[in-house]
């Protein structure tokens, strides 16, 4: 059962476009929610991430918007760049019970000069 | 600074031979894991250790074993290799306690698997 769902599973964007992704999960105990993002034949790089407790952190052009009550959360991505055209991933985590995160199906973007 | 190494970088492998992924990490991080990365599942842990000595399963353990022997190494050993095992396979590493940047998981390289 997947603890974390994604969606979309493609995106292409404009460059200076919005790009958004979601995600959606189930446990309620969940309480590290991070978005990783990565570039072909790397390995995942933490991008952003919140805590339940705001409902929006923002880290230049990038934006979590948190929704605790949906169980939702997803990441903006202002101005896109082709530079962002990587894979990103949401993920969630109890950081009480080790920190074994639990990753979304991940999302390829393609930012179009 | 290196953060964390695998090796090797990729490798093809006959179905029933024995195969051990390494990792490495120079960051003192008790905290360490091993994902398997499939096209349309994402990210799936396999197995993780909190601190030297112990180790835990994750989502998909089977066919997999893991030790700890220390701090700075985690290897993931396939017994017995079957096609179902080809995937990429990351190593990353944390702390787990405390505040909030300590949750940041820090991923190797991987390694690319394939079983023939």
């Amino acid at each position: 059962q997947q603890q974390v769902k994604q969606s979309p599973q493609s995106l292409i964007v404009q460059k200076g476009g919005i790009s958004i992704i979601n995600c959606a999960y189930e446990n309620t105990a969940f309480d590290y929610f991070p978005w990783y993002q990565q570039f072909p034949g790397k390995g995942p790089a933490l991008l952003i991430a919140i805590r339940p407790d705001v409902s929006e952190k923002k880290e230049g052009r990038f934006t979590i918007s948190f929704n605790k009550s949906a169980k939702q959360f997803s990441l903006h991505i202002m101005d896109s760049q082709p530079g962002d055209s990587a894979t990103y991933f949401c993920a969630a985590s109890l950081s009480l019970v080790g920190n074994q995160f639990y990753f979304g199906t991940g999302t390829s973007l393609t930012v179009i000069p | 600074i290196a953060g964390i190494t695998q090796a090797p970088t990729s490798q093809i492998l006959a179905a029933g031979r024995r195969m051990t992924l390494r990792c490495t990490q120079d960051m003192r991080h008790n905290a360490m894991y091993w994902y398997r990365q499939d096209l349309g599942l994402g990210l799936r842990l396999i197995h993780y250790s909190n601190t030297a000595g112990t180790t835990g399963k994750g989502e998909v353990p089977d066919g997999y074993s893991v030790s700890r022997a220390n701090t700075d190494d985690f290897p993931l050993t396939l017994a017995s290799a079957v096609p179902s095992q080809t995937s990429v396979y990351f190593c990353a590493s944390s702390w787990t306690s405390g505040g909030d940047l300590i949750n940041e998981q820090f991923f190797g390289p991987g390694t690319r698997l394939t079983v023939l």
